[in-house]
């Protein structure tokens, strides 16, 4: 049982580039999230998913877009990676009737 | 609009001694409250949770942590802290029917041996 991993944990990115990090559970867990955390400023929700083929914006959602095709996999991509976009971005996941939400290890991304 | 403050940025204690890290929050309904502690380069690990009944729970670690309603407080508290405790703290407010959370800024704890 791996919990929560995401890939990758490092990335170095250029402005304009494109990427995806991928989230993966395997809790059959309903509930997946994307946060970035940033110093001083905690977590914040970037984008979140209630269920297999459903997502929604959260606090800071512009510059990200999501997808969840699979109900253990939850990807954040960003279209044209911006030097604002450098943190480091935390997925989780969560039952449907319980609030408890298990955290992956994060992906540090570096926007130059 | 719910929030969520922990006062304190940095908290510095010697080994042994307690520990008290703050939590206010701002919402209009009880809310669910937790604790997460973030260990360098981790993620985040779940430390204790409350819902509803007893407004003092019990956590991992040796940590507890008291809900009161009148003063919108749920403090963490442990009553001798271990060099390992060193971590970053957050305080999290769960959004009721939305799944999602609030979270404060942090309180990064130090402990001097």
């Amino acid at each position: 049982n791996a919990g929560v991993t995401q890939t990758p944990k490092f990335r170095v990115l250029k402005t304009g580039q494109s990427m995806t990090l991928l989230c993966a559970q395997d809790m059959n867990h309903e509930y997946m999230y994307w946060y970035r955390q940033d110093p001083g400023m905690g977590l914040r929700l970037i984008h979140y998913s209630v269920g297999e083929g459903t997502t929604a914006k959260g606090e800071v959602p512009d510059g990200y877009n999501v997808s969840r095709l699979k109900k253990q996999n939850f990807l954040l991509g960003l279209e044209s990676a911006a030097p604002s976009q450098t943190s480091v971005y935390f997925c989780a996941s969560s039952y449907q009737t319980d609030y408890e939400q298990f955290f992956g290890p994060g992906t540090r991304l570096t926007v130059l | 609009a719910q929030s969520v403050t922990q006062p304190d940025i940095h908290i510095t204690v010697s080994e042994g001694a307690s520990l008290e890290l703050r939590c206010n929050y701002s919402y209009g309904a009880t809310p669910y409250l937790f604790w997460y502690v973030q260990s360098p380069g981790q993620g985040l690990q779940l430390l204790l949770k409350y819902f509803s009944g007893d407004t003092l729970v019990q956590g991992i670690k040796g940590f507890e942590a008291e809900f009161k309603r009148s003063q919108s407080s749920f403090n963490l508290r442990k009553p001798s802290v271990h060099w390992s405790d060193a971590a970053e703290y957050f305080c999290a407010v769960c959004v009721s029917g939305t799944y999602k959370y609030i979270f404060g800024t942090g309180t990064r704890l130090k402990v001097l041996a």
